[in-house]
């Protein structure tokens, strides 16, 4: 089974609509990433948690909320979607030890806004 | 913010050939890793490099961050078309607590022709 996991992993919505990406990992890391990726601008942070009452805007966080329910869930929500959000999106856990800081990341949500 | 500039951003190399890819920084890496990502999936963990002139091999994959660390070199030897795919460096931008976040390059796409 797959430490970290991402629900959808395909979404196609319309422009205003609502939506919510989940992430939910087994690994029992304490912080938590939500990042983009799109063509030729690599991957990109929107929010990081450090636990579950420490959230953090990233470099793009304008027009995304996040949740972190619980040490293994970590939701993104899109308040109402545009399509220049149309991306793909990766949720990332991590324990960091010492200065080593490996991320795990999960298969991915593609997004397409129309 | 710490830059990451890859080279090249794309590559097609004949099976067997050795290639490399270059990540580049202007400021000092204090924790290089590298990420291998199939087109639509995550990023699969690879290496990482934290000491100047250090240098990681794993199966037919070579990585190497130079004495300045600030410049990451990935090698392979006799490619394979299981090598295909994006690869992705990123770097803290710190040490210690400042290790949370990762900046990463655009990637190198990888194409291995059989």
């Amino acid at each position: 089974d797959a430490d970290v996991t991402q629900t959808p992993r395909n979404r196609i919505t319309k422009t205003g609509k609502r939506i919510m990406l989940e992430c939910s990992q087994t690994k029992g890391h304490d912080r938590m990433y939500w990042y983009r990726q799109d063509p030729g601008l690599g991957l990109r942070l929107i929010y990081y948690s450090f636990d579950v009452k420490d959230i953090n805007k990233g470099e793009i966080s304008d027009g995304y909320s996040v949740s972190r329910q619980a040490q293994a869930k970590f939701s993104l929500s899109l308040e109402s979607a545009i399509p220049n959000q149309t991306a793909l999106y990766f949720c990332a856990t991590s324990r960091p030890i010492g200065s080593y800081n490996e991320q795990f990341f999960g298969p991915g949500t593609r997004l397409t806004v129309l | 913010s710490q830059e990451l500039e890859q080279s090249p951003q794309s590559l097609i190399v004949q099976e067997g050939k050795n290639l490399t890819i270059n990540c580049t920084s202007s400021k000092t890496l204090y924790g290089l890793y590298w990420y291998k990502q199939k087109y639509g999936e995550g990023l699969i963990f690879l290496m990482m490099l934290q000491k100047g002139g250090e240098e990681k091999s794993h199966e037919k994959i070579t990585a190497k961050l130079d004495e300045k660390k600030q410049q990451s070199s990935l090698h392979i030897t006799a490619s394979q078309p299981s090598h295909a795919g994006i690869y992705l460096c990123g770097a803290h931008r710190g040490s210690g607590g400042s290790n949370y976040k990762l900046t990463f390059g655009k990637g190198t796409l990888l194409t291995v022709n059989p």
